[in-house]
């Protein structure tokens, strides 16, 4: 079945530090792949996403590569604000079939 | 645009006591997603719709969950009777053919 695996959190790093949230995925298909972004008291948000193998997205400063060979879809920020405190969760939508799938959810904190 | 609205924010019931949630997806969404998310996990999808049909209800427990789709735009989720183990946020999404989910900002539902 279609499924994604995240690092385990929690993540807590001072401001302006680098960040890798770690993903890989398993699906049957063709995937479309999400990271999704929680703040405290909110509900998830898009955050970035990639639609085929190689695309990179990128939002707010946060970037992922879709890595077919790898299958993987790992989150990088070059330098991380407080303001970024919040829970990163990973996720999968195979074409034409929109299952969406979501992985544990890694929290992040950073410290100014 | 309004976004996926849902009610109430917030329940708290009895065990063994009936409980429901409304949601109204984003207007032309054709899927609409109910998760289940506990503290500290991702969400976990209970049943997805596309349009007025359940397409994927492997994962919804029937014995005393049940969901509804009329008219294919808003739903309702009930749980009766509802255990002490159902306390959790029950998350709403929808979606268009082959994007990302949208998400609401949830119902959080404490059983005492």
């Amino acid at each position: 079945g279609n499924s994604v695996t995240q690092m385990e959190g929690p993540v807590t790093l001072s401001e302006e530090a680098f960040l890798t949230i770690n993903c890989t995925y398993t699906a049957t298909g063709y995937p479309s792949l999400f990271w999704y972004v929680q703040y405290p008291g909110e509900g998830l948000q898009l955050l970035l996403k990639a639609t085929k193998a190689d695309d990179k997205g990128s939002n707010k400063g946060f970037e992922a590569t879709y890595r077919k060979e790898t299958t993987s879809f790992h989150l990088e920020k070059g330098s991380v604000q407080v303001s970024d405190s919040a829970v990163y969760f990973c996720a999968l939508s195979v074409y034409n079939n929109n299952d969406m799938r979501f992985g544990a959810g890694t929290r992040l904190t950073v410290k100014p | 645009e309004a976004g996926v609205v849902q009610s109430p924010r917030y329940k708290i019931i009895e065990k063994k006591q009936p409980v429901a949630f409304w949601c109204n997806p984003i207007s032309g969404h054709n899927t609409l997603y109910w998760y289940l998310q506990n503290l500290g996990q991702g969400p976990e999808l209970l049943i997805r719709y596309e349009n007025e049909e359940a397409v994927d209800d492997s994962q919804l427990p029937k014995d005393r969950f049940s969901a509804e789709r009329l008219k294919g735009v808003d739903s309702t989720l009930k749980i009766q009777p509802a255990e002490l183990g159902d306390s959790a946020v029950y998350l709403c999404a929808s979606g268009g053919a082959d994007t990302e989910a949208f998400f609401g900002q949830g119902t959080r539902l404490t059983v005492v």
